[in-house]
Formats: C-alpha cells, sequence, structure tokens
C-alpha cells in the first residue's frame, strides 16, 4: 500500500528561525510525485511546493524548500526564516496511480506554531 | 483568478436525511475530487472523477455517492446521513496534463449530523 507518514503531530518554532516538517513514504512506483499543503485556520488548501521522483535537485519555492532523501524514502518540508503568518497545517502527499487514474494521498498534517 | 466553489460552508443534518454537497470549478478541469478531513487523520479521498458521468471510489466511499453531470460540477451525496459523517469535506480539481497535485480545492463544508 501506498501511504505517507508524519510524526510530528504539532510542531513549535520561534519567528525567524528555520524549521523542518517531517515526511517519509511508501510506494513500489518508480515514478511519483510528492507535494505539501498549507492549511491556515481559515481552512483553504494552499500548495506549496512540488518533487518529482526523477528530480536531480531539491525543490525550492521561496522560503520552502524540500529535502528529498530518496534512499530513505523522505521528503521533509524546510521553512527557513519562520514567520507568524506560517503557522498553520501542513500536509505531506504522494501522488499514486489508481485504476489509471492518478491521485493524491495525504499524511496526517503537522500543525506547526511560530512563536512570536 | 481560478475558482473552486462548494455551496455551503455549515451545514447542520439530522440523522437520516438526505445531504447533497455540491462543488463548482470554473477552470474547465477533468479531473475533480472529494475528500474528508478529520483531526488526526489527515484528508482522505473518498470519491473522485475524471470526465463528466465517470467516478471511481477513493479509500473511503462507504455510505456515500457522486454524481458528475456537467463538467463544471461534481456532487456528493450521503443518501441516509449518520453522525460518524460529521466532519469537514473538501472539493478538489485538476486538470489532465498537468502535474497531478496542484490540486485547486474549495473552501470546504463542514457538515455535522445530530
Amino acid at each position: 500500500a501506498q501511504k505517507i507518514t508524519q510524526t510530528q503531530p504539532g510542531m513549535f518554532v520561534q519567528e525567524k528561525e528555520a524549521v523542518t516538517l517531517d515526511c517519509t513514504y511508501d510506494t513500489s512506483d518508480p515514478s511519483y510525485g510528492l507535494f505539501w499543503y498549507k492549511q491556515p485556520s481559515s481552512g483553504e488548501m494552499i500548495f506549496l511546493i512540488y518533487q518529482g521522483s526523477y528530480d536531480q535537485q531539491n525543490a525550492t519555492e521561496g522560503r520552502y524548500s524540500l529535502n528529498f532523501q530518496k534512499a530513505r524514502k523522505s521528503a521533509n518540508l524546510v521553512i527557513s526564516a519562520s514567520q507568524l503568518g506560517d503557522s498553520a497545517m501542513y500536509f505531506c502527499a504522494m501522488r499514486r496511480l489508481q485504476g489509471g487514474s492518478e491521485k493524491l494521498v495525504f499524511g496526517k498534517g503537522t500543525k506547526l506554531t511560530v512563536n512570536p | 483568478d481560478v475558482k473552486v466553489t462548494q455551496s455551503s460552508r455549515y451545514l447542520v443534518k439530522r440523522t437520516g436525511e438526505k445531504v447533497f454537497l455540491e462543488c463548482v470549478q470554473d477552470m474547465d478541469h477533468e479531473n475533480m475530487f472529494w475528500y474528508r478531513q478529520d483531526p488526526g487523520l489527515g484528508l482522505r479521498l473518498i470519491y473522485f472523477s475524471y470526465d463528466v458521468k465517470m467516478k471511481e471510489k477513493g479509500d473511503i466511499p462507504e455510505g456515500y455517492s457522486v454524481s458528475r453531470e456537467k463538467k463544471e460540477r461534481f456532487s456528493l451525496i450521503l443518501e441516509s446521513a449518520s453522525t460518524n459523517q460529521t466532519s469537514m469535506y473538501l472539493c478538489a480539481s485538476h486538470t489532465s496534463g498537468d502535474r497531478l497535485g496542484e490540486l485547486f480545492f474549495g473552501e470546504g463544508s463542514r457538515l455535522t449530523v445530530l
């Protein structure tokens, strides 16, 4: 079964510091995609970053970077210079195939709190 | 601005009622999804559709059905609501040919079944 594991239910970080949110995955597919989404208290899901299984470089988007370690099957999200507005739920997700169609399977999420 | 709109942000229903959750997207996306979100469980896929009148079961389809009569609209139906279906329901869409994962989500429908 293909699944996503986020082992940190909650994380705390001081404003302006960096934080790493953990994500491990399990798949037997050679081709897959990994994603991170942010969900603020308002409820909307915001796409942050994407990493393809064949990408040679770690993905970066502004203050977000993805620490992709393929052999360890991990795709940790690194947020640099945390801001108060980064306080939210963060979900790791993986693309998987089912019945010829692709869809996302999500982890259980990590609640990040940024302290002033 | 791309948009996925869910018809109701908050609903309160009674056990046994039939419930319709509507989702409309204006991006001409082929693929639409219904997820349910519960604390500590993340998002779980209920049903998805990759074309008009096409549907496939996700991971937790029991107690739900869906309808996709038009490309822009994907409805989730609870034939007989039960208290364990109290949850946040999220609709999403994306276009074929785009890397899957950049799903566009609606704002969610919080359903309470009494």
